[in-house]
């Protein structure tokens, strides 16, 4: 099993859509999630953490299921400057200590385009 | 916020040729990272480093190398490029442990096309 896999997509979805994309991770010791958004040709930008109590930013709803080793990210309204990659970060430390010790493992992300 | 920067945006170089891609922060962050991104296959860890002239290595290290002289500076260093190195390279920084307060910026990317 991949340690981080999503959702393959791609989503095509219409404007004012709710789309939900998931995000399952292997290691029970993962220790902070994230979500990022890709757009085309661009790097990576953060969109939001992902908390164990659940988080909201606006239309985006982030959701952590330690039980069942996945998260989630909730788009509600979806507009048109929403289409891009949505990429899931998982994150524990390496087996050895130090500074920088930590594994991130990012998973191979879901395209969304959202349809006018 | 961090800005991080590569030098190159587009790069073609030539099998055999090397290759440096630089990267520069400018927020004294200790981990800087080096990643490939290639359709289908996502991002992978090529090299990351901890601290001045500390390294370790990622996922796929073979046939690259890196160089962190400077806290801000990390290279990555293609010694004979090749053809299966086309892919854009993703440099990244942060600052101590990765939390929901510290989190990973990338730069901008280089695209690096190898003939």
């Amino acid at each position: 099993r991949k340690e981080v896999e999503q959702d393959p997509g791609p989503f095509n979805v219409p404007e004012g859509a709710t789309v939900a994309f998931n995000c399952t991770y292997s290691n029970s010791a993962s220790q902070s999630f994230f979500w990022y958004r890709q757009d085309c040709r661009k790097e990576p930008k953060l969109l939001m953490s992902v908390y164990s109590s659940g988080n909201e930013d606006g239309r985006f709803t982030a959701q952590l299921n330690r039980a069942s080793q996945y998260i989630s990210l909730l788009i509600r309204d979806s507009k048109l400057s929403d289409s891009a990659t949505y990429l899931c970060v998982v994150t524990r430390r390496r087996d050895y200590s130090g500074a920088g010790s930590y594994q991130l493992t990012f998973g191979k992300g879901t395209k969304l385009s959202v349809i006018p | 916020d961090v800005k991080v920067t590569q030098s190159s945006r587009y790069l073609v170089k030539r099998t055999g040729e090397k290759v440096f891609l630089e990267c520069v922060q400018d927020m004294d962050h200790e981990n800087m990272f080096w990643y490939r991104q290639d359709p289908g296959l996502g991002l992978r860890l090529i090299y990351f480093s901890y601290d001045v002239k500390m390294k370790e290595k990622g996922d796929i290290p073979e046939g690259y190398s890196v160089s962190r002289e400077k806290k801000e500076r990390f290279s990555l260093i293609l010694e004979s490029a090749s053809t299966n190195q086309t892919s854009m390279y993703l440099c990244a920084a942060l600052r101590g442990a990765i939390s929901g307060a510290n989190v990973l910026t990338f730069g901008a990317g280089s695209r690096l096309t190898v003939l």
